[in-house]
């Protein structure tokens, strides 16, 4: 079964601080794909990327970048120069190609806090 | 386009009453999924749908059910509310191979006393 883990509960930055958000999964599929989603406290879930196992470049979008590591079953979220609109729960998402319904196995969440 | 939209946005029950969350996508998409995320929890899979006429069961489909007669809509029934329903409730769909990014609607909060 496939398993996404996001050990870090809860990390609290000062702004302008960089902060680096793992996330380690589990899947048994060569083809899968994953995701990082942001819900700010308004309660919405903002799709932030999505990676194909396929796929391993890292990719940079403004003060955000992704590490994917195969080797290590690792896709970490990395956010340069925080600012306090980024304090929000972050998910890391997990979608298999096996199964055919491509549901998304979701981590627990990361609660990021930027302090001013 | 409006993408995922939900309804209502929250809702009061009593302990046995039932209601129906409505969701609808303008997007064309085939695939559908019901998301409940219980507080301080990531996601868990309800019910899932891959077209029109075409419903089955996710990690947690217990006392919830699905339709769905049109591409558009993909309502989730409760029948019986119990306290363990409690929760925010997510749709969300996707486009299909080669396009497998799930949009979500704005979420249900749902409290049952």
């Amino acid at each position: 079964a496939q398993k996404v883990t996001q050990a870090q509960t809860e990390i609290s930055v000062v702004e302008k601080e960089d902060v680096t958000l793992d996330c380690v999964y589990e899947t048994r599929d060569t083809t899968y794909y994953l995701f990082w989603y942001k819900q700010p406290p308004s309660g919405e879930l903002v799709f932030l990327i999505r990676r194909n196992s396929f796929d391993e470049q890292n990719e940079i979008s403004g003060r955000y970048s992704w590490n994917f590591q195969k080797s290590t079953s690792s896709f970490n979220f990395t956010i340069t120069a925080s600012q306090v609109v980024d304090s929000a729960v972050y998910f890391c998402a997990l979608s298999e190609e096996r199964t055919g319904r491509r549901a998304l196995t979701f981590g627990s969440g990361t609660r990021l806090q930027v302090q001013p | 386009n409006a993408g995922v939209t939900q309804t209502p946005k929250f809702r009061i029950l009593k302990i046995g009453q039932s209601m129906t969350l409505q969701c609808a996508q303008d997007m064309n998409h085939n695939y559908m999924y019901w998301y409940r995320q219980d507080p301080g929890m990531g996601l868990k899979l309800i019910y899932y749908s891959v077209g029109a006429g075409i419903t089955d069961k996710g990690e947690v489909p217990n006392g919830y059910n699905v339709s769905r007669s049109t591409t558009e809509d993909f309502p989730l029934r409760l029948e019986l509310a119990a306290p363990s329903q409690t929760s925010v409730y997510f749709c969300a769909s996707s486009g299909d191979r080669g396009k497998e990014t799930q949009y979500f609607g704005p979420g249900t909060r749902l409290l049952v006393l």
